[in-house]
């Protein structure tokens, strides 16, 4: 299957900082990644849909300030928390699908953010 | 409200034995469903994906199933390993625009 990469796997930070973790299609160009956030036994719920060249879509309740998110090529987005606080400590995944568009979608390995 | 459910949120089983692991979502309207595996602490794995057009697809032990009137998927393992002790996840794209809309996932415990 395809393959997407995230970056960093886990990152510590003190809060009021700003962390940026990426998320890269490794083997093929995704014009649509996907931003999911994973709270501790709970499952993932849809942050936003990162689309390259324009503006990220941000589900309800996600604040797009806070988070944000750039889709600058076809093979890279990146998701910002900005301002961190302690409440955003989670585990964030990145998915895109290929442009066979299957309707299939790979996702990346997570990133464990905790902010102190 | 479109919702996916995954019952039991655990199952332990001996090693060996056939199992269904179930997931069920509201709106029939659906696109396609898809299987995940989820180690602890690591991404997701895509297992299966199965169309709305479709009843069911298989991949080695794997056979996953879709019935659409009745609002359910099954996901069946087929002679199981202690290799396949993991948290499966089932997801449901209601709108076509492959927004996942995941269920709590099940943790899978097999014993050697």
């Amino acid at each position: 299957g395809a393959v997407v990469s995230q970056h960093p796997s886990w990152v510590i930070c003190k809060s009021g900082t700003s962390v940026k973790i990426e998320c890269r299609s490794l083997d093929f160009q995704a014009t649509t990644m996907f931003w999911y956030r994973q709270f501790p036994k709970q499952s993932l719920m849809l942050m936003a849909t990162s689309n390259e060249g324009s503006k990220a879509t941000y589900e309800q309740g996600v604040e797009k300030d806070k988070f944000l998110i750039n889709h600058a090529s076809l093979t890279l987005s990146t998701l910002t928390v900005t301002s961190a606080h302690p409440e955003d400590s989670s585990f964030y995944i990145c998915s895109a699908s290929t442009p066979e568009a299957t309707g299939e979608l790979f996702f990346g390995e997570g990133s464990r953010l905790t902010v102190l | 409200k479109q919702e996916v459910t995954q019952i039991p949120a655990a199952l332990s089983v001996p090693e060996g034995e056939n199992l269904v692991l179930n997931c069920s979502f509201t709106d029939s309207a659906i696109y396609n469903l898809q299987w995940f595996r989820q180690d602890p602490g690591k991404g997701l794995t895509s297992l299966l994906l199965i169309q709305s057009s479709q009843r069911e697809q298989t991949s080695g032990r794997l056979n996953a199933s879709l019935d659409k009137s009745s609002g359910r998927s099954t996901l069946y393992i087929a002679a199981s390993q202690p290799g396949d002790s993991a948290t499966y996840l089932c997801a449901a794209d209601f709108q076509g625009a492959q927004k996942l809309v995941f269920g709590q996932g099940t943790r899978l415990t097999i014993n050697p």
